[in-house]
């Protein structure tokens, strides 16, 4: 199975501030025809199920605020939030959809400074 | 509007059996494939299963294979996960998700219900 690592665990952050999130697979989430990458991040907050933010690394789902960006390729990958928000409190998982099992990772909570 | 209700949790003695049930609407149900997700306070979340849209092909992850089988039912927009020989371990929040690839499978989820609720205790 592929295993994916986020850090930190948490992370707290002034508001307006800058939040990077990072995920590193056990092996490369890259497939060499199409060269995509098959990672995609989830926010969930409390009392909510998960929520769809970006899939092939760096593709904003619609309605996805542009704060919002992922970046990385093969094994390492990067979510950052430009300008943390209120709102955004929440934790972030990675997950890997390059083959089954489908895994995550053990997500990272971010909170406000 | 896409709608994923899941139902049939709840308390359970160890060994004992439960069969979840996610009712969809606002979708072409047997285009897409759906999928069990699971998450629990200590470890996250888990991916459980997955079943495509004819109901033909099915994965499971390890820690379930040969106790829970996912179903589904087309004609009444119902996937179901039948879970035997229940565990302490399998306590969780089961939430039912919609792939987003139509006539496939990508395993990302654009749409996810509420959740139900399992536990698993004596």
């Amino acid at each position: 199975d592929i295993v994916m690592t986020q850090s930190p665990d948490s992370l707290a952050v002034s508001l307006g501030g800058r939040a990077t999130i990072n995920c590193k697979s056990s092996q490369s989430l890259s497939y060499s025809l199409n060269n995509k990458n098959y990672l995609v991040w989830y926010q969930q907050k409390p009392g909510q199920p998960p929520k769809l933010l970006i899939y092939w690394a760096s593709t904003r789902e619609s309605g996805v605020p542009d704060r919002f960006s992922g970046s990385g390729s093969g094994t390492d990958f990067t979510l950052t939030i430009s300008s943390l928000q209120a709102e955004d409190v929440a934790v972030y998982y990675c997950q890997q959809y390059y083959t089954t099992p489908r895994t995550f990772g053990q997500g990272t909570k971010v909170e406000i400074k | 509007e896409v709608q994923l209700v899941e139902s049939g949790g709840g308390l359970v003695q160890p060994g004992g059996s439960l069969r979840l049930s996610c009712a969809a609407s606002g979708f072409t149900f047997s285009t897409y494939a759906m999928t069990w997700v699971r998450r629990t306070p200590g470890k996250g979340l888990e991916w459980v299963s997955e079943i495509s849209g004819s109901g033909g092909d099915r994965h499971y992850a390890e820690s379930v294979k040969g106790r829970f089988t996912i179903s589904r039912d087309n004609s009444k927009n119902t996937v179901f996960l039948q879970m035997n020989s229940l565990r302490a371990e399998d306590t969780a929040t089961y939430y039912c998700a919609k792939d987003v690839a139509v006539g496939g499978s990508w395993g990302v989820f654009d749409y996810w219900g509420q959740g139900t609720q399992v536990t698993v205790s004596s």
